[in-house]
């Protein structure tokens, strides 16, 4: 079955510095990828989303991340961190069970921000 | 757009008790799921909804949860009878088109069952 895995299972940063998240996951064809962002007491929102072409990805609030098929990864990154970017996120890629519409979630990074 | 809508935000109740969950997706969206998200799980799909018709209901805990979409504009989880492992945080999603397409989740459920 199609894995996600998010080996962080808490990350805290200073605000104002770099942030990366890893997200790695298994699949035999290229992959449609997702990053999604929950805040407590709140449900997910979408920072960004991978389906093809650049490997690059703008999403929002200033988050980007690269796909990488050679690692099978799909990190998020952000350059500069603000305390608003305290929550949960989640990466989610496709189930391998062949439907077009199962993701698969990953259990999720809790990032926190100190001052 | 108001976005996905559920209703209760919080519902306690004691086992045994039918708990009935409800969603309002975004007009215009054909695709309705129904996810619970526990901290020993994770985030799981227990039913995904096309064009108002059950497509996978695999997910589904077993007989004791049921869920309808009379028409595209609301969906309802039920539970019964309700037991205290059932206590998680239930969201609903809709998207224009099935899982590529981007989900709009709502706020969510937490349902405690004492």
């Amino acid at each position: 079955a199609q894995s996600v895995t998010q080996p962080d299972i808490h990350i805290t940063v200073s605000e104002g510095a770099s942030l990366e998240l890893r997200c790695n996951y298994s699949y035999g064809a290229t992959p449609y990828l997702f990053w999604y962002v929950q805040s407590p007491g709140q449900g997910l929102q979408l920072l960004l989303k991978y389906f093809s072409g650049d490997t690059l990805v703008q999403g929002i609030k200033g988050f980007e991340a690269e796909f990488k098929r050679s690692q099978s990864s799909f990190n998020l990154r952000k350059p500069s961190v603000h305390w608003s970017d305290a929550a949960e996120y989640f990466c989610a890629a496709p189930d391998s069970g062949g439907s077009n519409y199962k993701l698969t979630f990953g259990k999720g990074t809790l990032l926190t921000v100190n001052p | 757009d108001a976005g996905v809508i559920q209703s209760p935000r919080h519902e306690v109740t004691e086992m045994g008790q039918e708990v009935t969950l409800r969603c309002k997706p975004i007009s215009g969206h054909n695709s309705l799921f129904w996810y619970r998200q526990t901290m020993m799980r994770g985030l799981e799909l227990l039913i995904y909804f096309n064009n108002n018709v059950p497509i996978d209901d695999s997910g589904m805990p077993e007989d004791r949860f049921s869920a309808k979409m009379p028409n595209a504009s609301f969906s309802t989880l039920k539970i019964q009878p309700s037991e205290p492992r059932d206590s998680a945080v239930y969201f609903c999603a809709s998207s224009l088109a099935g899982g590529r397409d981007t989900q709009y989740f709502g706020p969510g459920t937490r349902l405690t069952v004492l």
